[in-house]
């Protein structure tokens, strides 16, 4: 069985950092694209990054490109998100997702962790 | 970025209702749109993947169609446990992007 689970989330103040992690188990984790997605309370579902199998191809929203930086542990099968510079609109939900191939592009997800909550504010 | 527009906001409908849910795209995604059901407070669940394909467990009464532009999410017979809010996604363009999402209520 496939699980996700999410954790590193928490009340943080405006343009401090986070980092949060994704440990994963039940399957060949190095075979597939990771990708984080948010949902702030109440809203709906935003694409928020994306990486390779082999780190070799990643991707980023516009919102977060250049704060927040994804990468992954192949020998720990985990994944990772580290966010700074973070803003009030930064906050919500946290989903670690597992995409369906090597590649994040082209990916639909088909598993997901229960989420980290993110609080940014003063 | 593409823009996902589902059709409508939010619904009422009896179980045994038939319900359809329209997802538009504003260029061309081929067939990378997908669906997902999300209840409250629990994450987003994968119901169709790449337009029309059931994904493993879930019931037959789901089931999706289109290509290119115009999508659309059928329940055959609506049942208490579809209750939930569902949203479509298309990965044919990064950023991927998601609808907006369609809230089913009971009537």
């Amino acid at each position: 069985e496939v699980q996700l689970v999410e954790s590193g989330g928490g009340l943080v103040q405006p343009g401090r950092s986070l980092r949060l992690s994704c440990a994963a188990s039940g399957f060949t984790f190095d075979e597939y694209a990771m990708h984080w997605v948010r949902q702030a309370p109440g809203k709906g579902l935003e694409w928020v990054s994306g990486i390779s199998w082999n780190s070799g191809s990643i991707g980023y929203a516009d919102s977060v490109k250049g704060r927040f930086t994804i990468s992954r542990d192949n020998a720990k099968n985990s994944v990772s998100l580290q966010m700074n510079s973070l803003r009030a609109e930064d906050t919500a939900w946290y989903y670690c997702a597992k995409g369906n191939g090597y590649a994040h592009e082209y990916n639909w997800y088909d598993s997901w962790g229960q989420g980290t909550l993110v609080t940014v504010s003063s | 970025d593409i823009q996902m527009t589902q059709s409508p906001s939010s619904l009422s409908a009896s179980v045994g209702d038939r319900v359809t849910i329209t997802c538009r795209a504003s260029q061309s995604i081929r067939r990378y749109l997908h669906w997902y059901q999300q209840k409250p407070e629990k994450a987003p669940k994968l119901l169709i993947y790449a337009a029309s394909s059931l994904q493993s467990g879930v019931p037959s009464r789901f089931s999706g169609s289109g290509s290119e532009t115009d999508f659309t999410l059928t329940i055959s017979s609506l049942q208490p446990e579809d209750f939930a809010t569902y949203f479509c996604h298309q990965s044919y363009s990064t950023p991927q992007t998601f609808g907006q999402g369609t809230k089913v209520e009971i009537k």
